[in-house]
Parts: structure tokens; sequence; C-alpha cells
């Protein structure tokens, strides 16, 4: 498969914790975004790399959240002291750099905080 | 009010009815736009992708795009089961890498 995995599928933590999450794009593809979507709500954007550079952060992304994409290939999306309303699915995107490039998506991570 | 609105549904037809699905949008600067599908527990699928107005068809699937209503539509002939998941409208600015998606609407095609 050659499509956007992302590493775990489910993360169950408590109040509190610190969690990372992974994303390995499609291969060809040079640029990757960050979305959070909430139960009944479409994805909002959260980051956007092109290569290992961080571009774009929505004003969504808190400072307990960091995002990296090193080498520009991977990215770890890593949360701080989890609250109750980081629970969500987290939802990884890459597409082909150019303007207007059609974004592929992941299967995502459901984070749920105990 | 938000930059795209969209009806959540839910939304029940039969097997072989057209299904029409819609967007409203605020930002006149958005100049390309997207159907996506998710099924449940998956992320979402590209199913169409449009620039600027007009419409495009991908076999059971077209899209439309009226810029000057602000409104883009898709309609699914000939549903299927398999076709039952939730459908979000996205769409983007010229240059911008965010897109802004609707709510989605759940579709269920009964058998």
């Amino acid at each position: 498969d050659t499509g956007v995995s992302q590493d775990p599928r489910h993360k169950i933590t408590k109040r509190g914790q610190n969690v990372t999450f992974r994303c390995d794009p499609i291969s060809e593809h040079n640029r990757l975004y960050w979305y959070r979507q909430t139960l009944g709500q479409g994805p909002e954007f959260l980051t956007y790399f092109q290569n290992e550079a961080q571009l774009e952060k929505s004003r969504l992304l808190s400072d307990r959240f960091s995002a990296e994409r090193p080498k520009g290939s991977f990215s770890t999306l890593e949360i701080q002291r989890t609250e109750q309303g980081d629970s969500a699915m987290y939802l990884c995107a890459s597409s082909f750099q150019g303007p207007n490039q059609p974004q592929h998506f992941g299967d995502g991570t459901r984070l749920s905080i105990l | 009010q938000k930059e795209v609105e969209q009806d959540p549904g839910p939304l029940s037809v039969p097997e072989g009815a057209i299904v029409s699905l819609n967007c409203t949008y605020s930002n006149s600067a958005f100049q390309y736009f997207m159907w996506y599908r998710q099924y449940s527990r998956k992320g979402p699928e590209l199913l169409m992708y449009t620039y600027s107005s007009g419409n495009k068809e991908d076999g059971r699937f077209t899209a439309q795009v009226d810029k000057s209503s602000k409104y883009i539509s898709l309609f699914i002939r000939d549903s299927q089961p398999s076709d039952s998941a939730t459908y979000l409208c996205a769409m983007g600015e010229t240059g911008a890498n965010n897109l802004f998606f609707g709510t989605g609407t759940r579709l269920t095609v009964i058998p």
C-alpha cells in the first residue's frame, strides 16, 4: 500500500500525559499536512510542511502542540500535557508541491483522553 | 457564520436513486473544490477535484461548481449500498495550503 500511513490508529491516555503520533506520507509527495477532526465535524487545519520546513501553523495549534518533519520524510505530532478537549481524530495528508494540489489523507490516529 | 456550510443529514435513499449533496460557502477567494468520502473510522478519501467553476464527471459521480452563487454540488447516480458514508466538501484559496471543510453529510443507501 502506497498511501499515507499513520501510527498508532488509536491512542488512549490519561489527562496530563504526553502523546506522539507518526505520519508517513506518500513517498513522492513533499508537502505534508496535519488536521484535527472532532465528532460530527469536518477536519480542521493544524499545520503544514514543505519538505522539512514547517511553513504554516493554525491558531488551533497551541504551545502544547509541536510538529516536526526531520529530513522531509515522516512527520511527528506531539501533544504535551493532554487535556480532555484534545480528544479527536488527528489526520495527516500529503500532496505534491505546487499550487492547489489535491491532498490525500491517511486513516488518522484517534486520541481518547481519560 | 462558518466559511463552509453543509447539511449534516442524515440522508437515506433507496438503492439506485440519484443523490444530490450540496455545500455553500462565503469566501469568494475559494478557487478549488473537492469532495471526499469518509467511511466510519477511516480517513477522507478524495473523490472529485474541481478548479474554478464548471462540471466534472467521473463514473457515477458528477461535481458542479457555481461560483456566482457560492454553491457546489455532488451528484451520485445509481447509488449503491457501498456508497453509504459521510461526504465532505472541501475548498481552498489559490496558493493557500489549508483546506476548509464542511461538517459532512451522512448518506445511507438502503438495499
